[in-house]
C-alpha cells in the first residue's frame, strides 16, 4: 500500500493564483481531513470529510474548498492564494475512531 | 472553547535517560487519545494511543498514561535515542461524533548524544 499520498511537494505561488493540492489513499478509509501547520505551531484543521459526498469546516476554512467525489480522493483547493497561507500543508485519512495516517506534506508559498 | 496543551515546548535529554512529555486536556468528555511524533520534514507518524476506559497503555519502549481525574495525559520514553528526537503532539478525540482529532501545539525532544 503506498497510504496517504500528496502532490506537489513544493509549490509556490504568486498572490491572487489558485490551485490544488491533490491527496489520495489507498486503505478505504471512510475519514479524510487536510491540516496546515505553521512553525512552532500544532497541525489545525481546515476541512474534513466523513465519507464520499460530505464535507465539513474545520478550524480554518476560510480561503480553501475541498470536494470528495471518491473514497480515495480529497484534493484542497486554495481560491486565490494569499501569503498568509504560506505554509506546510497534510492531508490525513483514518477509520472512524482510530488513529490517523498523515501524507508526507506539501510546503506551499505565497509571494 | 476545548483544547488540548502541552505543559512543555521544549525538552532535552541525555541519550538512555528516560523522556516524560505530558499534555493537559479539557474536555471531560474525550474518550480516545494519541500520541504522534514528527520527525524533521515529515508527516506525523502514530505512536500510541489510549481510550478512556484505561489507565497506562504500552507499547515498545513507550507508555502513555492517562489521568482522567486532572485530565492529564503522558507519554513516556524508555532509554531514550537520538532517534527519538522529534516533535510529539498528542490529540483527543472530537466526542462529538466527527472523529476528527483535535492537537496540540508539540513539544520538540531533543537527544543529546
Amino acid at each position: 500500500n503506498a497510504g496517504v499520498t500528496q502532490t506537489p511537494k513544493f509549490q509556490v505561488l504568486k498572490t491572487g493564483q489558485s490551485m490544488t493540492l491533490q491527496c489520495a489513499q489507498d486503505m478505504n478509509h471512510e475519514y479524510m481531513s487536510w491540516y496546515r501547520q505553521d512553525p512552532g505551531m500544532g497541525l489545525r484543521l481546515i476541512h474534513y470529510s466523513v465519507g464520499a459526498g460530505i464535507t465539513d469546516q474545520g478550524e480554518v476554512p476560510n480561503g480553501y474548498n475541498v470536494s470528495r467525489s471518491t473514497t480515495e480522493d480529497f484534493p484542497l483547493r486554495l481560491l486565490s492564494a494569499a501569503p498568509s497561507q504560506t505554509s506546510v500543508y497534510f492531508c490525513a485519512s483514518s477509520y472512524a475512531g482510530n488513529e490517523q495516517f498523515f501524507g508526507p506534506g506539501t510546503r506551499l508559498t505565497v509571494l | 472553547g476545548e483544547s488540548v496543551g502541552l505543559h512543555l515546548p521544549t525538552l532535552s535529554v541525555q541519550e538512555g535517560d528516560n523522556s516524560i512529555i505530558n499534555c493537559a486536556y479539557s474536555n471531560s468528555a474525550s474518550d480516545y487519545f494519541i500520541w504522534y511524533k514528527q520527525e524533521s520534514g515529515k508527516g506525523p507518524q502514530f505512536i500510541i494511543d489510549i481510550r478512556s476506559n484505561m489507565d497506562k497503555r504500552q507499547g515498545q519502549r513507550v507508555t502513555v498514561l492517562l489521568n482522567k481525574t486532572v485530565k492529564h495525559l503522558s507519554l513516556q520514553i524508555a532509554a531514550t535515542q537520538p532517534g527519538d528526537s522529534a516533535v510529539y503532539f498528542c490529540a483527543e478525540d472530537d466526542p462529538g461524533g466527527s472523529y476528527i482529532p483535535t492537537f496540540g501545539r508539540g513539544t520538540s525532544l531533543i537527544v543529546h548524544p
